[in-house]
Order: structure tokens, then sequence, then C-alpha cells
């Protein structure tokens, strides 16, 4: 059983270009949270989907930032028009349940030139 | 946001030691209390999920308390081996579904 898959594991973006993180949860897992690790700094909380559904996206900057969990397919964040303080790590968690164990993929590293 | 504060920052122990290390949190609004293991390059990796004041759990060498009143938990390490350095997080799950995480306790074991 394959754990938490993200893609890519390292992404360089120039400032105003797009970034997309990919995120495929555990087989049976239907709870998708996305985190940010800032440098120096711990994991802080943005976004939680469920199948097609936005359920908590309170820790998620207003603008440029979206998140999708389509029925088909891995769970998208998306950074439009990156600037160099969105360089950061970004780590993809999936729950079987609602309040159930949160399983950690290792991690996409933005760097923004 | 809920501020969980992980103390101390870093730590480094003889191989052999025993060693602990805290986690603090706001007692209100308390669902959970999760501790993961974080080694560079990997996916934080689940060693407990606590819930009940009083709670202890143990894996192996490792365990942990939990004291939901006065807002702290305790991870114990018996024995340390090269292989526990890592970065030691807890994790705040309140009634919501979001983890608020401490910035962890990074272990190194000295052979």
């Amino acid at each position: 059983n394959a754990g938490v898959m993200q893609n890519p594991r390292h992404l360089v973006r120039r400032r105003g270009q797009e970034a997309r993180l990919r995120c495929s949860p555990m087989k049976g897992h239907s709870h998708v949270y996305w985190y940010r690790q800032l440098p120096e700094e711990g994991l802080k909380f943005m976004v939680y989907l469920q199948k097609e559904n936005i359920i908590d996206e309170s820790g998620m900057p207003k603008e440029r930032f979206s998140a999708e969990f389509p029925k088909e397919g891995p769970s998208i964040l998306r950074i439009q028009q990156v600037v160099r303080g969105d360089s950061a790590a970004y780590f993809c968690a999936s729950s079987r349940d609602p309040m159930g164990e949160q399983f950690f993929g290792p991690g996409t590293r933005l760097t923004v030139l | 946001i809920l501020n969980v504060e992980q103390s101390p920052q870093s730590l480094h122990v003889q191989e052999g030691d025993s060693t602990n290390f805290t986690c603090s949190f706001p007692s209100s609004n308390f669902y959970a209390l999760h501790w993961y293991r974080w080694e560079t390059a990997k996916s934080p990796e689940a060693l407990f999920v606590m819930t009940l004041n009083g709670d202890e759990k143990k894996k192996g060498r490792i365990s942990a308390t939990l004291n939901t009143k006065e807002g702290y938990s305790y991870l114990y390490i018996k024995g340390s081996q090269p292989e526990d350095s890592a970065t030691y997080l807890c994790a705040l799950q309140t009634g919501a579904n979001n983890l608020f995480f401490g910035t962890g306790t990074r272990l190194t074991v000295i052979p």
C-alpha cells in the first residue's frame, strides 16, 4: 500500500510564474490536507479538502493560492504569480476519516528565483 | 491560530542515554495531541495520538504522556540510539481537523 505521494519533489519557478503541486493520497483516503513550512518555521495548516469539496481553507492566503481535489486524480495546490516569499516546503497529508490520523507525503520544495 | 511550544529546540545526547522533551499547548478546545518523528528528507511519521488526560502510550523505547488540564505532553526515549536522531514534532488537534504544529525538537544521538 503506497504512502502519500507528492510531485514534483523539487520545483523551481521565476517570479510571476505559476506553480502546481500535486498530491495523491493513500489508497482509501478521501481527506487531504496541505501544510506549508516556511524557512525556520514549523508546519502551518493551509487547507483541508474532501473529494470535490473544500472543507476548511482558513490557513490559505486569500490571493494567488487555490486548491482542488477532483473526483478523479490527485489534489492540486496552485500558486499563481509566485513571489520569493512563496519559497517553502509544501506538505500534503491524507486521512481515511474526517478526524482520523493524518499520513504525510515527502513534500515539495518550491524555490522562487 | 493556537500556540504550540516545544522545548528544547535541539538536544544532543550520548548513545545509551535516556532523554525527554516537552510539548506545551493551550488546554481549551482540545481534541487530540499528536507526536510525529521526522527524519531529514523523509515524511513525518506518526508516533502517537493521545486524547485522554493521563494517557500514556508506548512504542518500543519511546513513550509519551499527556496532561490536558495543564496543557503539556512529554515524549521519552529510553536508551537513545543513533537511529533515533530526528526532529520530533507535536501537533494539537482541536475540534476542526487541522493540526497546529510546534516547531519541533531536533534530537542528535552521538555514537
